[in-house]
């Protein structure tokens, strides 16, 4: 059974038009991390949650902003997408304990810009 | 957190033991060494952190030197499914709240071959 659950898979929109991605994760894991990945890039830490404490990254644009109404689920909204915020977007609920950061990514919403 | 150094790719024969080295000589003693991979589509994977002492399970082992300025990680029977990019990661443990995040480097990339 999933995990890790996110939604849609591919998403395409316009330039400018609002997009949410939904993220869902049967763990009951209270940390739960949102990356950004460009093509042949590595992931980049866009912001996390502990428990519902909400930590930005510092570049992080205003553009993005996220909600997580419970620890079952959380969202990233895109406010105005532009051309440059194509790319993958994957969340991954956490198991943080002591040393032991187990990060568990689900498969991504592909996101294209028209 | 420590900034790391990984070879951009690697070729290994299938069957034999893969051996992916990471630099990082300004980790500080508080910092854990950190393995994740990411195969092709999919979001990536953990496979295993260490302080100091090797360790090992069912994926891969991690050495770690002495003065903990590099790791190994080694696959011990490489096969074509594990053909992907793998990140080492430094990170400082302990920290509540913003703190608990990994910062995804270059990595390996990592090819398995017949």
């Amino acid at each position: 059974d999933a995990m890790v659950i996110q939604n849609p898979r591919y998403q395409v929109t316009q330039f400018g038009k609002p997009v949410t991605l939904s993220c869902s994760q049967t763990l009951n894991h209270n940390v739960m991390y949102w990356y950004q990945q460009k093509s042949s890039q590595a992931p980049k830490l866009l912001f996390h949650y502990y428990d519902k404490d909400f930590n930005n990254e510092a570049d992080t644009p205003d553009n993005f902003q996220s909600r997580r109404p419970n620890t079952s689920f959380c969202f990233l909204d895109i406010r105005s997408p532009g051309l440059g915020d194509a790319a993958m977007y994957l969340c991954a609920p956490a198991r943080v304990a002591g040393s032991y950061n187990e990060q568990f990514f689900g498969p991504g919403t592909r996101l294209t810009v028209l | 957190d420590a900034k790391t150094t990984q070879p951009p790719s690697m070729d290994c024969a299938e069957g034999r033991a893969a051996n992916l080295p990471c630099n990082h000589s300004t980790i500080s003693g508080n910092e854990y060494v950190y393995w994740y991979r990411q195969i092709h589509s999919q979001g990536p994977q953990y496979i295993i952190h260490g302080l100091k002492n090797n360790e090992t399970n069912e994926m891969a082992s991690l050495i770690i030197t002495e003065d903990r300025k590099s790791s190994t990680l080694i696959l011990p029977h490489a096969t074509l499914r594990d053909t992907a990019v793998y990140y080492c990661i430094v990170r400082v443990v302990g920290l509540t709240g913003g703190g608990n995040k990994l910062t995804f480097g270059t990595g390996t990339q990592l090819k398995v071959e017949l």
